[in-house]
């Protein structure tokens, strides 16, 4: 079983809303990813977790805030986000953060409005 | 760190006919290359790797080929279905400060006419 579940499927929330996204996966993996996808582009890295602790941030702004409550878990926190901010958000699991194949989920559709 | 390039970024096929997306990278130290297949509306799904001691690799109707010396890999869809219809995204990882991180190409909008 290689399945992420990502929750919500969709979302739309004001400028001053805080709101969070759900990630989940029980294939035991201990790295955790979250990317933000455009239209017709590559997904982008935003955070990677290992072994439940942040390993890297790529410079993501403030208003987006990851926490990984366990293993098996990952969240992410939004607040005062901008129009700018609406796109598909990926979370993706791997074995470890040196392993290479990584796993997706479906994905959050997020619209700022 | 890796830079990966896609080609092309669109490709229309024939059902039945053969596609090939190629990509290139950077780092001669890369050892594994993903392919991904992204449906409308749904999330990037891995459909096949290869690592650098293999110069191919085939599941049923996907193939892909790696060409160390020019530091290249293709995709290869034999007898397309319109269900293969979708982007195609190839990505190498980086191998040093940011282990875990993919580079994806830009990808390929694969059209797959009945």
């Amino acid at each position: 079983d290689t399945e992420v579940t990502q929750t919500p499927k969709h979302l739309v929330m004001g400028m001053t809303n805080k709101k969070s996204l759900k990630c989940e996966q029980h294939m035991g993996h201990r790295a955790m990813y979250w990317y933000k996808q455009k239209a017709k582009k590559p997904p982008e890295l935003m955070f990677v977790y290992s072994y439940e602790k942040l390993s890297i941030n790529e410079s993501v702004p403030s208003r987006f805030s990851p926490e990984c409550p366990n293993s098996s878990l990952l969240n992410l926190h939004l607040h005062a986000l901008q129009p700018e901010d609406s796109a598909l958000y990926l979370c993706a699991s791997s074995l470890g953060q040196g392993a290479e194949e990584q796993y997706f989920g479906p994905g959050t559709r997020l619209t700022v409005t | 760190g890796e830079n990966v390039e896609q080609h092309p970024s669109t490709l229309s096929v024939q059902e039945g006919d053969s596609a090939v997306i190629k990509c290139t990278y950077s780092d001669s130290a890369s050892n594994y290359f993903p392919w991904y297949k992204q449906e409308l509306g749904k999330g990037p799904q891995l459909i096949i790797d290869i690592r650098s001691n293999v110069g191919e690799k085939k599941d049923q109707r996907i193939a892909v080929t790696l060409n160390k010396t020019a530091k290249h890999f293709s995709l290869h869809i034999t007898e397309t279905q319109p269900e293969d219809s979708a982007v195609y995204f190839c990505a190498g990882p980086d191998r040093g400060s940011t282990l875990g991180r993919l580079y994806f190409g830009r990808g390929t909008q694969l059209t797959v006419w009945p």
